[in-house]
């Protein structure tokens, strides 16, 4: 596709189960990036992938919270025991290069409600 | 580290008048730095961008910001505000040692009065 695509749209679950969110660069990028958008706690960083690796996993805020990417390409973040405090927006981005100076390119991001 | 203040967290103008929204930012490196927009149930689209070179830097829909290093400042302007341009405005910061990834401002919402 032309931009970043994010699955599914739209997530509520039970506080306790596990959600997979999944993030589909743009065709080439080679970095990619998880963001979190909450009420309390603004635009906040997760994690950042170069190909499948990932050399800043400094944001993710618990070891609940898991990614990874597979073929250079599609990312998936993981979510394990949900809790109610994990509501949010996760946005994911990619950039051609993994350079600070390259534009990241948002997806529409998943929003997620735990009940 | 790096860190990114956006002062007012709403503003409010007048459909035709100048549109100001101020950005801070904090950086030990060179930085980098963004601004974004969000509308309503959307992802974010960048405005513009500085990385070197000249200071003023021309975006989309009619949107400029300077970068004064002296004021540690990137303030948005666009001299006549249009009804469209309500929206959520996102000042963000990287750097290419550390951390690669933005660290966003924590928004600026602009409302355009008719």
């Amino acid at each position: 596709g032309a931009g970043v695509s994010q699955s599914p749209s739209n997530k509520v679950t039970e506080k306790g189960k596990d959600v997979e969110l999944r993030c589909d660069p743009i065709s080439g990028h080679t970095a990619l990036y998880w963001y979190r958008q909450s009420l309390g706690q603004g635009l906040e960083f997760l994690i950042y992938f170069q190909g499948n690796s990932a050399p800043d996993k400094s944001g993710l805020p618990s070891d609940r919270f898991s990614a990874e990417r597979t073929g250079g390409s599609v990312s998936t973040l993981t979510i394990q025991r949900t809790q109610q405090e994990d509501s949010a927006v996760y946005l994911c981005a990619s950039s051609l290069f993994p350079s600070g100076l390259e534009t990241q390119y948002f997806g529409p991001g998943t929003r997620l409600l735990v009940l | 580290a790096q860190s990114v203040t956006q002062l007012g967290s709403h503003v409010s103008v007048s459909e035709g008048a100048l549109v100001l929204l101020r950005c801070n930012y904090s950086s030990s490196v060179p930085p980098y730095l963004f601004w974004y927009v969000q509308y309503p149930n959307q992802g974010l689209q960048l405005l513009l961008k500085y990385t070197t070179g000249a200071t003023l830097v021309k975006g989309i829909n009619g949107f400029e910001a300077e970068f004064k290093k002296s004021e540690t400042s990137f303030h948005l302007t666009k001299p006549s505000a249009h009804m469209s341009d309500a929206a959520e405005y996102f000042c963000a910061v990287s750097g290419d040692t550390g951390r690669r990834a933005l660290t966003f401002g924590s928004g600026t919402r602009l409302q355009v009065q008719p």
